[in-house]
């Protein structure tokens, strides 16, 4: 079974601090993706990778950044956290014929 | 770029009962279209998916089925049961590349009472 970890269920961070999300998947995944869920407004994409050092942004890029250094591992980064960032965030990996898998997410809030 | 629109928002049927969640897409570039179930405190799972190359597909109590002239898309569960209570997202993509993002719908809560 594709297995997504996400490095924290819950996370409670302060107002300017600089915060790393990580996630790795176990199945050789070229492609992995960052999205945040906010009630009524769905999943919406950050950043994706496609593949070791690449990145391209996605919907909602601003106050992020990402790292994908090694292919089972991409990181999401909030180099100045603020209020507005409290949300669940959900990271996702590709399989063969576009399934997309998750992991369990990471509640993130900013005090 | 693509824009995905779900409804309902909410859906509450009693058990036994069949439940039907729409879904709209805007870029008739779309071919994949998966929809995802999010039980509580959980990563949303796919459920079932469909090409624009088919009409229709089924597996056991879930169906979906896609116009793509008027680039909508459904979701039908039939037999409800308890078990089914989650949210639901509908998504579209284009394929391939970069293509492989997902543009996902805002979700359906639907409840099953027992």
């Amino acid at each position: 079974d594709v297995k997504v970890t996400q490095s924290s269920r819950y996370l409670v961070k302060r107002t300017g601090e600089k915060v790393f999300l990580e996630c790795v998947q176990d199945m050789d995944h070229e492609n992995m993706f960052w999205y945040r869920q906010d009630p009524g407004l769905g999943l919406r994409l950050i950043y994706f990778s496609y593949d070791v050092k690449m990145k391209e942004k996605g919907d909602i890029p601003e106050g992020y950044s990402v790292s994908r250094e090694k292919k089972e591992r991409f990181s999401l980064i909030l180099e100045s956290a603020s209020t507005n960032q409290t949300s669940m965030y959900l990271c996702a990996s590709l399989g063969g014929v576009n399934e997309q898998f998750f992991g369990p997410g990471t509640r993130l809030t900013v005090l | 770029g693509e824009n995905v629109e779900q409804h309902p928002s909410t859906l509450s049927v009693q058990e036994g009962d069949s439940a039907v969640i729409k879904c709209t897409y805007s870029d008739s570039a779309s071919n994949y279209f998966p929809w995802y179930k999010q039980e509580l405190g959980k990563g949303p799972q796919l459920i079932i998916d469909i090409r624009s190359n088919v009409g229709e597909k089924k597996d056991q109590r879930i169906a979906v089925t896609l116009n793509k002239t008027a680039k909508h898309f459904s979701l039908h569960i039939t037999e409800t049961q308890p078990e089914d209570s989650a949210v639901y997202f509908c998504a579209a993509s284009k394929g391939g590349g970069s293509n492989y993002k997902l543009t996902f719908g805002k979700g359906t809560l639907l409840t099953v009472n027992p």
